[in-house]
């Protein structure tokens, strides 16, 4: 299915390992946004692309960091992985509307467990 | 600071009666309104927005939601619910003019009750 596809979809680390998330979506959109979920927090944006080459930061994008080489492609990486990144995370990917710049398609998230 | 609001953390109706979630937004000027709906162990799915004009915005799956300048309120509606809208829903908001996402509110549960 066309969409926005995200890997893994479970994983539990140790506390100071490293991991990278891979989002991946096939509609060429030119932005993609990483979001984290938590319990009663709603979703935070992390960090976001505006295109191939370009990234920038969201409200809490410490402890992260994020490539975007290719304009499919929208990786997120944990250099050292803390308990309190633990959460659901979300990749997304939209266009321009000429007013908003929404994220118009999620992936299903990405379980982390730090422990 | 710009937020968004639902006082609501959780909702429970009746199957084939009415819902209205509630949803709150405190910027300097108008934003740009959304409604986004997550099914458990899925993503989020764009039901309606609001950039401007009518106040009265027709979403998917039979859903819509006003806009209230005076009340700074978006609000989504439904006239029957069906056992399958049980979800959580989002409300978010965009200032406009760059790409730095959304600002959502924490989420309205939804419990369908036979």
């Amino acid at each position: 299915n066309a969409g926005v596809t995200q890997t893994p979809k479970f994983r539990v680390l140790k506390t100071g390992q490293s991991m990278t998330l891979l989002c991946a979506q096939d509609m060429n959109h030119e932005y993609m946004y990483w979001y984290r979920q938590d319990p009663g927090m709603g979703l935070r944006l992390i960090h976001y692309s505006v295109g191939e080459g370009t990234t920038a930061k969201g409200e809490v994008p410490d402890g992260y960091n994020v490539s975007r080489l290719k304009k499919q492609n929208f990786l997120l990486g944990l250099e050292s992985a803390a308990p309190s990144q633990t959460s659901v995370y979300f990749c997304a990917s939209g266009v321009t509307t000429g007013v908003s710049n929404q994220p118009q398609h999620f992936g299903d998230g990405t379980r982390l467990s730090i422990l | 600071a710009q937020s968004v609001t639902q006082p609501d953390i959780h909702i429970t109706v009746s199957e084939g009666a009415s819902l209205e979630l509630r949803c709150n937004y405190s910027y300097g000027a108008t934003p740009y309104l959304f409604w986004y709906v997550q099914s458990p162990g899925q993503g989020l799915q764009l039901l309606l927005k609001y950039f401007s004009g009518d106040t009265l915005v027709q979403g998917i799956k039979g859903f819509e939601a006003e806009f209230k300048r005076s009340q700074s309120s978006f609000n989504l509606r439904k006239p029957s619910v069906h056992w399958s809208d049980a979800a959580e829903y989002f409300c978010a908001a965009d200032s406009g003019g760059g790409a730095d996402g959304l600002t959502f509110g924490k989420g309205t549960h939804l419990i369908i009750q036979p």
